[in-house]
């Protein structure tokens, strides 16, 4: 079965920093590209990155660019998303989803989510 | 950046009708549509991908149609489990979006 377990989340201060981590199991998490999506409280859904199987092609929206970064470890089987000048906006419930197929980018599995609350 | 516009916002019915979900976009994503649902407190699960293709284990009783512009989801007769938010997401251009979000509540 596969498995997407998000850790890291928790309160921090406006313009701090928080790194957020995905472990993944059940599939071979080296063959595809992987993304975070985000959920603000009592809102809709958000897309805040993607990364291809390689890390080769990465991609932000405007909204978090240059200030999310996003990596992960193959070898390891897992995803990161480093969150640097963090605004009480970004404060979400942020998942971990894997593509469907390396020639579909929508979004399944998804994690249970981690929260991240970003308050003085 | 292309709009998912959904409709209704709030769909009311009772168990066994029929649904239909609306997504529009503001320019064509051609067939690179998925809908997800959302039930509280839980992450969202994939049920249609490229318009008209269910998701594994995904029931029969959902289906998706549209192209271009015009999307929707239908529920063949609703079953108490769907009473659920449900989005709609392009992969058609970057940035991925979604729509706004379709509350389904019983009637």
């Amino acid at each position: 079965e596969m498995q997407l377990v998000e850790s890291g989340g928790g309160l921090v201060q406006p313009g701090g920093s928080l790194r957020l981590s995905c472990a993944a199991s059940g599939f071979t998490f080296r063959d595809y590209s992987m993304n975070w999506v985000r959920q603000a409280p009592g809102k809709g859904l958000e897309w805040v990155a993607s990364m291809s199987y390689d890390s080769k092609y990465i991609y932000y929206p405007d909204s978090v660019r240059g200030r999310f970064t996003t990596s992960r470890d193959n070898a390891k089987n897992s995803l990161y998303l480093q969150m640097d000048s963090l605004r009480a906006d970004d404060t979400a419930v942020y998942y971990c989803t894997k593509s469907l197929a390396a020639d579909r980018d929508c979004f399944d599995p998804w994690g249970r989510g981690t929260l991240v609350i970003v308050s003085s | 950046e292309i709009v998912l516009t959904q409709s209704p916002a709030t769909l009311s019915l009772s168990p066994g009708e029929r649904a239909a979900l609306s997504c529009r976009a503001s320019q064509s994503v051609s067939t690179y549509l998925a809908w997800y649902q959302q039930k509280p407190g839980q992450a969202p699960r994939l049920l249609i991908y490229d318009a008209s293709n269910r998701a594994t284990g995904v029931p029969a009783r959902f289906s998706g149609s549209g192209s271009g512009t015009d999307f929707t989801l239908t529920i063949s007769s609703l079953e108490p489990e769907d009473f659920a938010i449900y989005y709609c997401q392009q992969r058609s251009n970057w940035p991925r979006t979604f729509g706004q979000g379709t509350k389904l509540e019983i009637k």
